[in-house]
């Protein structure tokens, strides 16, 4: 089955401890993103990654990083976490930006204390 | 500066009403416009545009693009309790922007 896995679903962890939300897909998408939602605000995009070793900054990239080392995998880290990152946040996968829809993994709710 | 808006941003009908969503953009190096609904988390997708004055459409959902004037529209005709949801349109560059959302509320 096609899909974007996202773990862990549900995060609650305390200001400052170094935390890493994975992403893999399954479809060899060239390009992945991650986005975050907070109420009245939409999805924002974080930061995302055309190919490999190829990613660039989205809306609101402070406080984030990825890495892209392999097609499938697309994990954001947060080296410090504050209660401002407290999100719901979404990854993403799709061949080229524009061709294809995108397809989004179920969702990880962050919350920091 | 690049941005989506969308309106409304609620809208509540009653089942059998006909809506209307709009989606305008003002940005750059365009590349298509993607409809999502989204329930209770990862968002679905609806309709991907391209070419302006092309209409897709998906049983009761239909939308159009107009890349002169920089807009879509979203429409659900004879809503149902089962269309409640916040819809989403995002405009695809490198990047993806998506608009506030609109939340539909549809009534028995």
């Amino acid at each position: 089955e096609a899909q974007v896995t996202q773990n862990p679903r549900y995060l609650i962890t305390v200001t400052g401890k170094k935390l890493t939300v994975t992403c893999s897909q399954n479809m060899n998408h060239e390009y992945m993103s991650w986005y975050r939602q907070d109420p009245g605000l939409g999805l924002r995009q974080i930061y995302y990654s055309m190919n490999v070793e190829v990613t660039d900054k989205g809306d609101v990239p402070e406080g984030y990083k990825v890495s892209r080392k392999e097609k499938r995998n697309f994990p954001l880290i947060l080296e410090s976490p504050s209660p401002n990152q407290t999100s719901l946040y979404f990854c993403a996968s799709s061949t080229r930006p524009g061709n294809t829809e995108a397809f989004f993994g179920q969702g990880t709710r962050l919350t920091v204390v | 500066e690049d941005k989506v808006v969308q309106s409304p941003l609620s809208l509540v009908v009653h089942e059998g009403d006909t809506v209307t969503l709009n989606c305008s953009y003002e940005v750059t190096n365009f590349r298509s416009l993607l409809w999502y609904k989204q329930e209770k988390k990862a968002p679905t997708f609806l309709f991907m545009l391209t070419s302006s004055g092309i209409e897709k459409k998906s049983g009761r959902l239909s939308s159009i693009l107009d890349k002169k004037e920089l807009f879509s529209i979203l429409n659900i005709t004879a809503t149902q309790t089962g269309d409640s949801a916040v819809y989403l349109c995002a405009v695809v560059r490198d990047d993806m922007r998506f608009g506030a959302g609109t939340r539909l509320t549809v009534k028995p």
